[in-house]
């Protein structure tokens, strides 16, 4: 069935960078876009961006722009996160998720199969 | 941004009673070119990623039991559990992905009486 799995947890220093896999299986992976999401300690879901895998074109959400960088592989269909210039409100689980696209509206819709979740901790 | 507000922001039903949750957005989500309403719901159990329930806000994701149902439509939505069972203890989310930047609301948590 549809996997993505996604790189172990990380501790990063403030400033620093971080950059979380996410590995797909069992769908083709050109045919969807990859969202991210992360989850603060005891918050809600907070939408980051797509990338999609198609065409490698990417939409970051407005507090996101330009520290983040999402990139995919297709001959290992994996996609990347990275999140640069991190501050200690960064630390949160970090997911990836599998996203159709809607003709529609020209964006991609919700998120059907998740990864497990990154754990970023950023402490000095 | 379109703002997605869920209330209540916790609540306590007892086995086999009815939850209700109810989710607002801040413009509507229903798009008059396909009259279909962005608007998915997502239960998350602990130490878990987020479960897919719903999509166009009514369309249960296979697998989901019918005891959960989704409906409404334009900017008010409400997911409605029927008889709650044990395994249905979680926080549930409702997000638009009407336009980006796609956002969800802060989240339900269901716990038993």
């Amino acid at each position: 069935q549809v996997q993505l799995m996604q790189s172990g947890a990380d501790v990063k220093k403030p400033g620093a960078s971080v950059k979380v896999s996410c590995k797909t299986s069992d769908y083709m992976f050109t045919a969807y876009a990859i969202n991210w999401m992360r989850q603060a300690p005891g918050q809600g879901l907070e939408w980051m961006g797509w990338i999609n895998a198609y065409n490698g074109n990417t939409n970051y959400a407005q507090q996101f722009q330009g520290r983040l960088i999402m990139t995919i592989d297709i001959s290992t269909t994996t996609a990347y996160m990275e999140l640069r210039r991190l501050r200690s409100d960064d630390t949160a689980v970090y997911y990836c998720a599998r996203s159709s696209y809607d003709l529609v509206t020209d964006s991609f819709r919700w998120s059907d199969n998740w990864g497990q979740g990154t754990l970023v901790t950023v402490s000095s | 941004d379109i703002v997605m507000t869920q209330s209540p922001d916790s609540l306590a039903v007892s086995l086999g009673e009815r939850a209700t949750i109810k989710c607002k957005s801040s413009q509507t989500v229903l798009h008059s070119s396909n009259n279909r309403n962005y608007l998915a719901w997502y239960q998350q159990k602990p130490g878990q990623p987020p479960k897919l329930l719903f999509y166009w806000a009514s369309t249960r994701e296979f697998g989901v039991p019918d005891r959960f149902t989704g409906s409404g439509s334009g900017t008010d939505f409400t997911l409605t559990i029927s008889s709650l069972q044990a395994e249905d203890v979680a926080v549930y989310y409702c997000q638009q992905y009407y336009h980006p930047p796609q956002t969800f609301g802060q989240g339900t948590k269901v716990e038993i009486k």
